[in-house]
């Protein structure tokens, strides 16, 4: 089972914001990094650290974290985004690798 | 731009071993920098994570997994495999392949474009 949770589905609004969250106790020491993934692609990494995009991620991609629960923020949400994201961490412990259960998010 | 490419049968039959490797091309997999992981995807669900392996052979593998899995290099040929040893059909998943960072904060950076393993009876 996932150290890591996050809701399975939201919705946004063409052009509207959408927060997506990851809660799990790992997260009070380690940063979250998150994916897309579209159907049938491979996951893309879209934030690392404590808000890092790598180079060709759009700027309306942003990260957070407080306490428990790291956050990915979709401000103007496009059509391209309609997608399931993860996040990702190390566990409790340190020693291993974990993934959140992943959100399908729907662009409307 | 690094590229990671996981090959190997995309059938296997019940209770024998998977067996993937992956190609790394654009960067070297003795890079000081980083890990070599392996995470996978059964039909629908989500992305687990299956082990990581350092150039020297240093490995983490999922708790979950441990006892069926072996992580190798090949730094001769600049890839990395993975052997997962007595399938069963919830073994059935896209395998993908990826490098992990490794300094704070952690992260897949690149990841392979996946191949699908079916186990069958």
């Amino acid at each position: 089972s996932s150290e890591l949770t996050q809701d399975p589905a939201v919705s946004v609004a063409l052009g509207h914001t959408v927060r997506i969250t990851c809660q799990g106790d790992s997260l009070r020491t380690f940063y979250a990094s998150w994916y897309q993934q579209k159907p049938g692609q491979a996951p893309v990494l879209v934030i690392y650290g404590k808000n890092n995009r790598p180079s060709g991620i759009p700027d309306r991609f942003s990260g957070s974290s407080s306490g428990n629960t790291a956050s990915l923020t979709i401000t103007g949400a496009q059509a391209e985004d309609e997608a399931d994201y993860y996040c990702n961490s190390r566990d409790s412990s340190g020693q291993n690798i974990v993934f959140g259960t992943g959100t399908k998010v729907t662009v409307l | 731009q690094l590229q990671l490419e996981e090959s190997g049968p995309g059938l296997v039959k019940f209770s024998e071993t998977l067996s993937l490797t992956c190609t790394v091309s654009g960067g070297s997999i003795t890079s000081s920098s980083f890990y070599w992981g392996w995470i996978r995807q059964s039909p629908g669900k989500g992305l687990e994570w299956i082990g990581n392996i350092y150039f020297s052979g240093v490995t983490y593998y999922n708790p979950s997994l441990k006892s069926r899995v072996t992580m190798s290099v090949d730094m001769s040929n600049n890839r990395f495999s993975l052997r997962l040893r007595s399938v069963t059909a919830a073994d059935t998943a896209v395998y993908y392949c990826a490098r992990w960072v490794r300094g704070a904060p952690y992260y897949f950076d690149f990841w392979g474009q996946g191949t699908l393993v079916t186990v069958s009876s």
